[in-house]
């Protein structure tokens, strides 16, 4: 299947900085990535929709100003956690979706974020 | 919104045993994907399904799409040891539209004693 792959696969940092986290579609081109959160035994929930050249479509809850998104190319989405606090440590995970239906999804290898 | 019940939670087996876990919706899903997740990895398509009543396996895993279209269930034959993970049933949202998002199941954590 294609290979979709995270950067860094793990981040710690002191509460109150930044951290950008890259998600790469590295065979294929996306039109739409995903990020998702996943806390400890929780299932994925979906934070954002990114798609290529626009504004990132937020679900309910998520702070968009928070967790910026940007998508600047076909295989390039990004995820910034701006001012992070000790309740953003989690696991964080994008996919992406190459044309070809919702079966065409796949999931990078997730960033372990932890706020100290 | 669309809410996927899977169970059970959780399954503890001797390496050997059969699997079957099931995934139920309130409301009708187009499509039922299954996905291994592995301790700190992101999570791996294993099955898609696309049609009422389809049937399809992948090696030793077996998925159903049900008739009503509200449910499926993944079989595992022969389970062997780095069979260990979390199970995950998913769908597109109602909302999903063009963008295919996908609603997860809360996952179904196997564990294999060899």
């Amino acid at each position: 299947g294609a290979v979709v792959s995270q950067h860094p696969s793990r981040v710690i940092c002191k509460s109150g900085t930044s951290v950008k986290i890259e998600c790469r579609s590295l065979d294929f081109q996306a039109t739409t990535m995903f990020w998702y959160r996943q806390f400890p035994k929780q299932s994925l929930m979906l934070m954002a929709t990114s798609n290529e050249g626009s504004k990132a479509t937020y679900e309910q809850g998520v702070e968009k100003d928070k967790f910026l998104i940007n998508h600047a190319s076909l295989t390039l989405s990004t995820l910034t956690v701006t001012s992070a606090h000790p309740e953003d440590s989690s696991f964080y995970i994008c996919s992406a979706r190459s044309s070809g239906g919702v079966g065409t999804q796949y999931f990078g290898p997730g960033t372990r974020l932890l706020v100290l | 919104g669309q809410q996927l019940n899977q169970s059970p939670q959780s399954m503890f087996i001797q390496e050997g045993e059969d699997v079957s876990m099931n995934c139920t919706s309130s409301s009708i899903f187009n499509t039922w994907l299954w996905y291994k997740q592995d301790p700190g990895e992101g999570p791996v398509l294993l099955i898609a399904l696309y049609k009422a009543g389809e049937l399809t396996s992948n090696g030793r895993l077996t998925a159903q799409f049900g008739i009503t279209r509200k449910d499926s269930f993944l079989n595992i034959s022969a389970s062997i040891p780095s069979d260990v993970g979390i199970y995950f049933c998913a769908g597109p949202a109602a909302s999903g539209g063009s963008n295919y998002k996908l609603t997860f199941g809360k996952g179904t954590l196997l564990t294999v004693n060899p």
